[in-house]
């Protein structure tokens, strides 16, 4: 069975620039949580989704957006790339919101 | 809100010795913890988390954990640790969801790194 698959595994953008990142949920699974996890640190919490309405959000600034297709993969979009966005971005997904999450590889963002 | 304190950020230790890795969290009402492992360029796997009843849980590779409600602490503790334990390990914390089921989002602490040394 697949996993949570994101891509792409690596990008290196610009300052400036604007980045999609993409996150199929293993097959069944509904809810999709986005999380961001600089170099040295935890993961932190981003987004949470659910049947395409948003049942979470974190403290990010609004420059950070994200959707849910219905399919249920989701995207998150970041504007205007600042140097501290470099981080490896989790996806995580669960069946529904409040079940245990399941979390892909990660997407390695480098803002140069 | 919420937060988790990782205590060590490394921990070296030689191989078939004991290890405990240790996590405290700011005390609520209601909360569900959570160890979890990355190796290098991978993403985060569920070794263990702690819901409700026994406050030993035990998870995948041998890890298990004590829930201690008084101290607001739940350390990780491997009695033998192998070289391929080495990786970094969170311990996570989440309320319950506001839509009901054990999980809400998960605060994570800053990490340990363990390794592990023949």
């Amino acid at each position: 069975d697949a996993g949570v698959t994101q891509s792409p595994t690596h990008l290196i953008k610009t300052r400036g620039q604007h980045v999609t990142l993409r996150c199929s949920p293993i097959s069944g699974h509904k809810s999709v949580s986005w999380y961001q996890q600089v170099l040295g640190q935890g993961p932190q919490f981003i987004f949470q989704y659910y049947e395409k309405e948003e049942r979470g959000r974190g403290n990010f600034p609004d420059r950070f957006s994200a959707r849910q297709f219905p399919n249920y993969s989701s995207e998150l979009n970041v504007n205007a790339l600042l140097l501290g966005d470099s981080a490896l971005y989790l996806c995580a997904s669960s069946l529904a919101v409040g079940f245990e999450a399941f979390f892909g590889q990660g997407t390695r963002l480098t803002v140069v | 809100a919420q937060s988790v304190t990782q205590l060590d950020s490394q921990v070296p230790v030689f191989e078939e010795a004991p290890v405990e890795l240790r996590c405290n969290y700011s005390s609520s009402v209601s909360v569900y913890l959570f160890w979890y492992v990355q190796y290098p360029n991978q993403g985060l796997q569920l070794l263990l988390k702690y819901l409700s009843g026994s406050t030993l849980v035990k998870g995948i590779n041998g890890f298990e954990a004590e829930f201690n409600k008084s101290q607001t602490s739940f350390h990780l503790r491997k009695p033998s640790v192998h070289i391929s334990d080495t990786a970094e390990y969170f311990c996570a914390v989440s309320d319950q969801s506001r839509y009901g089921g054990s999980q809400g989002n998960l605060i994570f602490g800053k990490g340990t790194k363990l390794s592990v040394k023949p």
